[in-house]
């Protein structure tokens, strides 16, 4: 069973347009969560990292939300760019000594359309 | 500043041919990751160093499968013999000594075997 869960799996919006991906995960107890953003043909670039403490985290027009109770999490898109366009992974750090061990989830595709 | 580099960026091989990735970390970072990325499976960590010592290498698929870090800017990952399931992007990434930052990934080596 993935312990890392992401919904949609894909998503078409217009530019413009707001947007929020969701992300459910089962890692317990877990040390910090994190969203990554992959380009077409590149490795994936950290947008955010939120301790288990945290309950959201912006970075530009991307903002985390960290619900620790729920164990969900959600990232907000604000006023979606064409450069948005790519998959974004959630990402889960395991407390303790796995720390580095990070669980990924299988991403959301996002297209966004002029 | 330079990120981490992956070489080559693209490998086609045949069947039973050895394959070497290569991979140079950021500077100054005291840990590395190997990582597989298939549509089935996203990304899967195959085996991390902490200042160049194998820490853990569960997730290695196979004793076909080898990776070394001789030095603190170079670390290669091998496969011998390659089979065709071994087709994936191999991204290499790299973090300071803190669990709480980010890893930087390489653009990955696209690996085809034939």
């Amino acid at each position: 069973k993935n312990q890392v869960e992401q919904s949609p799996q894909s998503l078409i919006i217009l530019e413009g347009k707001n947007c929020t991906l969701q992300c459910n995960y089962t890692v317990s107890p877990f040390s910090n969560l994190r969203w990554y953003k992959q380009d077409t043909g590149r490795g994936p670039v950290s947008l955010t990292i939120m301790t288990f403490s945290e309950n959201t985290k912006s970075n530009g027009r991307y903002t985390a939300t960290l619900d620790a109770d729920t164990k969900q999490s959600s990232l907000h898109i604000t006023a979606s760019q064409l450069s948005d366009s790519a998959s974004y992974i959630c990402v889960v750090s395991p407390y303790g000594g796995a720390t580095n061990k990070l669980i990924f989830g299988t991403g959301t595709l996002l297209a966004v359309q002029p | 500043d330079a990120g981490v580099i992956q070489s080559p960026r693209h490998e086609v091989t045949e069947m039973g041919q050895e394959v070497t990735l290569r991979c140079k970390p950021i500077s100054g970072h005291d840990y590395l990751f190997w990582y597989r990325q298939t549509m089935m499976r996203g990304l899967e960590l195959l085996i991390y160093f902490n200042n160049n010592v194998p820490i853990d290498d569960s997730g290695m698929p196979e004793d076909r499968f080898s990776a070394k870090m001789p030095n603190a800017s170079f670390s290669t990952l091998k496969i011998q013999p390659s089979e065709p399931r071994d087709s994936a992007v191999y991204f290499c990434a790299s973090s300071d000594k803190y669990s709480n930052q980010p890893q930087h990934f390489g653009d990955g080596t696209r690996l085809s075997i034939l």
